[in-house]
């Protein structure tokens, strides 16, 4: 049969603007996440990561928010750029199971010129 | 410094044929990480090895198996090919294990035909 593709939410933003992409995880016992990036053709990118201790971090024109209470994870990118584009994943990772994350959906990121 | 190399590139095989992937990490790196990508599925852990031990496995049938070598290089094998495991095989590796941001390669595209 035909198989369906997960739902994969987008963002078109002008160039310049800011840009703010939310991700919902799953497990509250999670204590460390990452946001990769992942262009057409290449393997996920890392951008920045936040463990559960901390509720803010800031890397060069991103900032990571962690709110624990609704589980939920956001990833702002500043003074967004044309090669921002691409597909940008949240993961979580459990306390003691090694380099094994769980991936969210995935939102698609299209930066208009 | 090189980053994650995977080879190879592209695959294509037909049901009931096996199919090895390999994957070499970045220098100096000790643990290799194994995602499956997917449209359906996004991406999913398939297995981590470190220090030529496998750390955890995802859940994912027997078919599924890998090695690492002394050298960190690492491959993984799947037997019995059937149509689903048309997919991109990611493989990451990182400095340790746990909690560790991961360095993705390109990936196979495997194709079951």
């Amino acid at each position: 049969g035909e198989s369906v593709g997960l739902h994969l939410p987008t963002l078109s933003v002008q160039e310049g603007d800011n840009s703010i992409i939310n991700c919902a995880y799953s497990n509250s016992a999670s204590d460390y996440f990452i946001w990769y990036k992942q262009e057409s053709g290449k393997g996920p990118q890392f951008i920045i990561d936040i463990r559960s201790n901390m509720d803010k971090r800031q890397g060069q024109r991103v900032t990571v928010l962690l709110n624990k209470t609704v589980k939920h994870l956001s990833l702002q990118i500043a003074a967004t750029q044309p090669g921002d584009s691409a597909v940008y994943f949240c993961a979580e990772s459990l306390p003691n199971t090694g380099n094994q994350f769980y991936f969210g959906t995935g939102t698609s990121l299209t930066v208009i010129p | 410094k090189a980053g994650v190399t995977q080879t190879p590139r592209y695959l294509i095989k037909t049901r009931g044929q096996q199919v090895t992937l390999s994957c070499s990490p970045i220098s100096g790196h000790r643990s290799v990480s194994w995602y499956q990508q997917t449209p359906g599925q996004g991406l999913q852990f398939l297995f981590e090895y470190f220090s030529e031990t496998q750390r955890n496995k995802g859940n994912f049938p027997g078919r599924f198996s890998g090695r690492q070598f002394s050298n960190s290089r690492s491959e993984m094998n799947v037997s019995t090919l059937e149509l689903g495991d048309s997919a991109l095989y990611l493989c990451a590796s990182s400095l340790r294990t746990g909690d560790e941001k991961l360095f993705f390669g390109s990936g196979t595209q495997l194709s079951v035909l």
